[in-house]
């Protein structure tokens, strides 16, 4: 079955730094990744998804992921960080033909000002 | 557009004592419909899914059930809660395979 990794249980960035948040998947064929942020209390926001069109994917809020199948990576990233952006970030793949989603354990996101 | 409702926001409630959360969906037909909790540090557990009315998938053998009688809403039940049952639940939606899941704004249980 396929699965995610994410590295970082917890991530600090500074207000206006670049954010690197990673995710790992392991999958036997293509797998189809999707990023979901979290805020407190509140249910997941889907911020993009990669299914197997361009490898660099754009979402909102000003994130993008790059898929790499060489390096089986999907990390999400933005080039100058917000404080709205703190947050919780989970990295998800698709189980293929079963239509489940598994996701990672999550990294939480804090900007410092 | 699609929304979806979930409620309780919040509750409390005591060991032993029953269950039931409700989730609807509007503006679509015949979703995939899931239940996830997520618990402090454990990232989300898929709990159960459903690809249509009366139809349930138990990821994970426990004391709560799920229950689909329409198509558009699904009822997580407990007829007597534990404490390993406090967490964040969590109702989400789907279209077809391979689609991403839309979450509603979740469920706060503690049991005490």
């Amino acid at each position: 079955a396929q699965s995610v990794t994410q590295l970082g249980s917890h991530v600090s960035v500074s207000e206006g730094a670049l954010v690197l948040l990673r995710c790992n998947y392991s999958s036997s064929v293509p797998p189809y990744l999707f990023w979901y942020v979290q805020y407190p209390n509140q249910g997941l926001q889907l911020l993009l998804k990669y299914t197997s069109a361009a490898t660099l994917v754009k979402g909102i809020n000003g994130f993008e992921a790059e898929f790499k199948k060489s390096e089986t990576s999907f990390h999400l990233t933005k080039p100058s960080a917000h404080m709205s952006d703190a947050a919780e970030y989970f990295c998800a793949v698709i189980n293929f033909g079963n239509e489940k989603l598994t996701f990672g354990t999550g990294t939480r996101l804090t900007i410092i000002p | 557009s699609q929304t979806i409702h979930q409620w309780p926001a919040t509750l409390v409630q005591p060991v032993g004592s029953p269950l039931s959360l409700e989730c609807t969906v509007e503006g679509t037909s015949n979703p995939n419909l899931y239940w996830y909790r997520q618990a402090a540090g454990r990232g989300l557990q898929l709990l159960f899914y459903s690809v249509g009315i009366g139809q349930i998938s138990s990821e994970v053998p426990q004391n709560l059930s799920a229950s689909r009688p329409q198509d558009r809403q699904f009822i997580l039940s407990s007829k007597k809660l534990l404490l390993s049952d406090s967490g964040f639940y969590l109702c989400a939606w789907g279209v077809g395979n391979n689609s991403p899941l839309h979450f509603g704004n979740g469920t706060r249980l503690t049991v005490t």
